[in-house]
């Protein structure tokens, strides 16, 4: 079952814009990764941030985490055409199998 | 390094018939996970191996689905009996410390 529910759905921007995608999960998390996935095929690890902390950046990307609203987004900033393809949050509870629980994700589509 | 490869990349087969999905992981990880995602949805967690300890199948969806994993590296998710339902990517991932790798997956179409 899927723990993690996106929003919105899809989104469509122009170049250059800023893109803001939402995550709302369930249980406790360790932690929480951002994929992005082109064409419905390999994922990409984009960020992991730690349920210890609230904020992190990488580049054009800024993820956010409020475990107590147990929610997290994600902002490109600047965004560019190669950006467009959806967007995935997944939790690792960090017990057992530690497999990824993922949300529904998002369709970004950046207008050149 | 090398990545997640998966084979074949795309199969077609008919309904009724078994298939077989291979992914050769990143050396050295000794967790594989297999996910199947279908058309707009994000992954489904099927099973999962961890060094020479029991597979968890807590995902697998029907009994006509199992899975290997030979000495510890390359792994086969067999789907016998194919339904119309089991159409879908299915991706395997290996991992290391908290970040898992994903391969660009198999797609299934079953008619």
């Amino acid at each position: 079952s899927q723990q993690g529910e996106e929003d919105p759905q899809a989104l469509s921007i122009q170049e250059g814009e800023n893109a803001t995608m939402n995550c709302s999960y369930k249980t406790s998390i360790n932690n929480l990764q951002w994929y992005r996935q082109n064409s419905g095929r390999g994922l990409v690890h984009l960020i992991l941030i730690r349920s210890n902390e609230r904020e992190k950046h990488s580049g054009r990307l800024r993820v956010t985490l409020d475990t107590s609203k147990k929610s997290s987004s994600l902002l490109i900033t600047a965004s560019r055409a190669a950006d467009t393809a959806s967007y995935f949050c997944a939790t690792d509870r960090d017990t057992g199998r530690r497999a990824l629980t993922f949300g529904s994700g998002t369709r970004l589509q950046v207008q050149p | 390094g090398a990545g997640v490869s998966q084979s074949p990349s795309n199969k077609v087969t008919e309904k009724g018939k078994d298939v077989e999905l291979r992914c050769d992981p990143i050396s050295g990880h000794t967790a594989l996970y297999w996910y199947r995602q279908s058309l707009g949805q994000g992954l489904e967690f099927l099973i999962y191996f961890q060094g020479n300890s029991a597979p968890d199948k807590s995902g697998l969806p029907s009994d006509r689905f199992s899975a290997e994993r030979t000495g510890g590296s390359v792994s086969t998710l067999t789907i016998q009996r194919t339904q119309q339902e089991d159409s879908a990517v299915y991706l395997c991932a290996s991992r290391a410390l908290n970040e898992q790798f994903f391969g660009p997956g198999t797609r299934l179409t079953v008619l």
